[in-house]
């Protein structure tokens, strides 16, 4: 079993719908949770980040974690095209020396359709 | 800041050549990652640099596959010799390692490489 999966999709939406994003991971050591969105040819970018359980907000985002079923979640409400893009979540974990490494799901492709 | 910096952005090379990709990190940062990204395995963290030190390189695929970080200011991955399965798109990305765990990788606009 990997450690995070991440439906690849592809989805696709009519603007203005409300769009959720999954992933489920295994490795209890994760305590911070991230969405990364990728667009078309483009590296990807850091969207949002979460520690605890429970919801943030930013804006027309809400990311969503549930510890206790290792499970996390992406919200976009009244979804625009420009939101079209493939959305990786990743999780760090402590790797000594100093440094963090990042576990990515395999990302979702979304396309918001005007 | 100009960002993570990659070259080039486009590579096609024949089997057996060597490959040489690019990367220079965001000035002040001191860890420096090397990604490959396929539709099939997503994107794959293949070795990472702190302080110039190599810290991990258990992704990397095979001895084919070698990279440096002579500078702080410079990284390379090189391939050697590529094969038509090395074709990926393959990032780099920095960042400023910090106790937290919520380090923020920048990410670069990726290397797309195709070995005919």
């Amino acid at each position: 079993q990997k450690e995070v999966e991440q439906d690849p999709g592809p989805l696709s939406v009519p603007e203005g719908a409300i769009v959720s994003l999954n992933c489920t991971y295994s490795n209890s050591a994760f305590q911070y949770f991230m969405w990364y969105r990728q667009y078309s040819r483009k590296g990807p970018e850091l969207l949002m980040y979460t520690y605890s359980s429970g919801n943030k907000e930013d804006g027309r985002f809400t990311a969503q974690v549930d510890k206790s079923s290792k499970y996390i979640s992406l919200f976009i409400r009244d979804s625009q095209p420009s939101d079209s893009a493939t959305y990786l979540c990743a999780m760090p974990q402590y790797s000594g020396a100093g440094s963090y490494q990042l576990t990515f799901g395999k990302g979702t492709k979304l396309s918001v359709i005007p | 800041d100009a960002g993570v910096i990659q070259s080039p952005r486009h590579e096609v090379t024949e089997m057996g050549q060597e490959v040489t990709l690019r990367c220079k990190p965001i000035s002040g940062h001191n860890s420096l990652f090397w990604y490959r990204q396929t539709m099939m395995r997503g994107l794959e963290l293949l070795i990472y640099f702190n302080n110039n030190v190599p810290i991990d390189d258990s992704g990397m695929p095979e001895d084919r596959f070698s990279a440096k970080m002579p500078n702080a200011s410079f990284s390379t991955l090189k391939i050697q010799p590529s094969e038509p399965r090395d074709s990926a798109v393959y990032f780099c990305a920095s960042s400023l390692a910090t106790s937290l765990s919520r380090d923020t990788q920048y990410f670069g606009p990726g290397t797309r490489l195709t070995v005919l």
